[in-house]
């Protein structure tokens, strides 16, 4: 299976420690989104890269989440310093360029508890 | 800004039935509207898109959906439910209007349930 990967699938941790998450895209595309999903809720953009300049940041970013891709490939979230309001589903997706109507295409996603 | 409703948070349908899940949206141009299904555990799976062209859309798994721009609705439908179509769907929209990063917005969902 060539679809998004992301890693780890689940991660519990104390409040006030770090976390990092990977994304592996599909890997002919240039563009990579990070979404938080909480329940009840749909996912709610993040930030997104084309190749390896991150281009938009959503509010709900703060300076306590960063994102990097570094070789225009997979994708790094960290959380610093994470408190139980981090407590959701973190989705990953690419796509290809497609004029504004590309697919996006999502990882499986992973569950962050924050205790 | 752009947005989408989901109106209902569950839909019941007894299998074989056909069965419609409602999605509306308010974008300042004309929209690309998607459809993603969601099992429990697991990410959003693309079902179908609307961008330009026919109203009725045909997708993945015996799903379609109707772009109706009088009523800025994009209503996804499948003529005969099966039990594992029990999921939650998400509706999105893209204004391809707007500058800078074209963002998806995701509406919160409908849950659909089955009933054999």
């Amino acid at each position: 299976d060539t679809g998004v990967s992301q890693n780890p699938r689940h991660k519990i941790t104390k409040r006030g420690q770090n976390v990092t998450f990977r994304c592996d895209p599909i890997s002919e595309h240039n563009r990579l989104y990070w979404y938080r999903q909480t329940l009840g809720q749909g996912p709610e953009f993040l930030t997104y890269f084309q190749n390896e300049a991150q281009l938009e940041k959503s509010r709900l970013l703060s300076d306590r989440f960063s994102a990097e891709r570094p070789k225009g490939s997979f994708s790094t979230l960290e959380i610093q310093r994470t408190e139980q309001g981090d407590s959701a589903m973190y989705l990953c997706a690419s796509s290809t360029y497609a004029g504004g109507a590309e697919t996006q295409y999502f990882g499986p996603g992973t569950r962050l508890l924050v205790l | 800004a752009q947005s989408v409703a989901q109106p209902e948070d569950q839909v019941n349908v007894a299998e074989g039935n056909p069965l419609t899940v409602k999605c509306t949206y308010s974008v300042s141009g004309n929209p690309y509207l998607f459809w993603y299904v969601q099992y429990p555990n697991r990410g959003l799976q693309f079902l179908l898109k609307y961008i330009t062209g026919d109203n009725l859309v045909k997708g993945s798994y015996g799903f379609e959906a109707e772009f109706n721009k009088s009523q800025t609705s994009f209503h996804l439908k499948k003529p005969s439910a099966l039990v594992s179509d029990s999921a939650l769907y998400f509706c999105a929209v893209r204004d391809p209007v707007a500058g800078g990063y074209q963002k998806v917005t995701f509406g919160i969902g409908t849950k659909l349930q089955v009933i054999p």
